[in-house]
């Protein structure tokens, strides 16, 4: 059962235009989300996250939306940069700030921001 | 501050043998967790060590086992190998309490031949 879900395989945008990476979950009790962003033969780094308790998280050029009602966030990025191309990950827990911290991770979604 | 590392970063073996993979958490993170990455699974949690004990346990067989040391630092044992073990395993390391951002070194590329 794949309780985070990336239903985009991979996203092509051009340089200077926004980037909108999708995320979705089944579980309502997942209460922290983060998105992380994975170049090949590396390790996962991190970029950003929300709480359930928030519906907007801003960091520089990057914006995570949660829509928990639709159990639905998104990764926003602006403006999109070719540095910015790798795989991107959604993640989630349950738990926030407690005692453990096992993560969830969607399948990836594969950004390629073009010249 | 330093990051996450991981040792080895490459491992050939053979089915049936036994492997054994270091993590050393950031100075002053009390949690370590491990990860599995596959192309057809993706990322999946295998266990969560804090201060020496096993706080949460993902679904993998027994062959799959870990530990961590008084000095927060973690290894995770993989006996009788088999050929789906091949992937890369990932640590990541947490302050372990307060907001969950976990913090992942570049992990171990294992191959089972």
């Amino acid at each position: 059962d794949q309780q985070v879900k990336q239903n985009s395989p991979s996203l092509s945008v051009q340089e200077g235009r926004i980037s909108i990476l999708n995320c979705d979950y089944t579980n309502s009790m997942f209460d922290y989300f983060l998105w992380y962003k994975k170049y090949p033969a590396e390790g996962p780094t991190f970029l950003i996250s929300i709480s359930s308790i928030k519906d907007k998280n801003e960091d520089g050029r990057f914006t995570v939306f949660l829509n928990k009602s639709a159990k639905h966030l998104s990764l926003h990025i602006v403006p999109s940069q070719p540095g910015d191309s790798a795989v991107y990950f959604c993640a989630a827990s349950q738990n926030y700030g407690g005692a453990t911290n096992k993560l969830i991770f969607g399948t990836g979604t594969l950004l390629a921001v073009q010249p | 501050k330093a990051g996450v590392t991981q040792t080895p970063r490459y491992l050939i073996k053979t089915r049936g043998q036994q492997v054994t993979l270091s993590c050393s958490p950031i100075s002053g993170h009390r949690s370590v967790s491990w990860y599995q990455q596959t192309p057809g699974q993706g990322l999946q949690f295998l266990f969560e060590y804090f201060s020496e004990t096993q706080r949460n346990k993902g679904n993998f067989p027994g062959r799959f086992s870990g530990r961590q040391f008084s000095n927060s630092r973690s290894e995770m044992n993989v006996s009788t190998l088999e050929l789906g073990d091949s992937a890369l395993y990932l640590c990541a390391s947490w302050a372990g309490s307060g907001v969950n951002e976990q913090f992942f070194g570049p992990g171990t590329r294992l191959t089972v031949l």
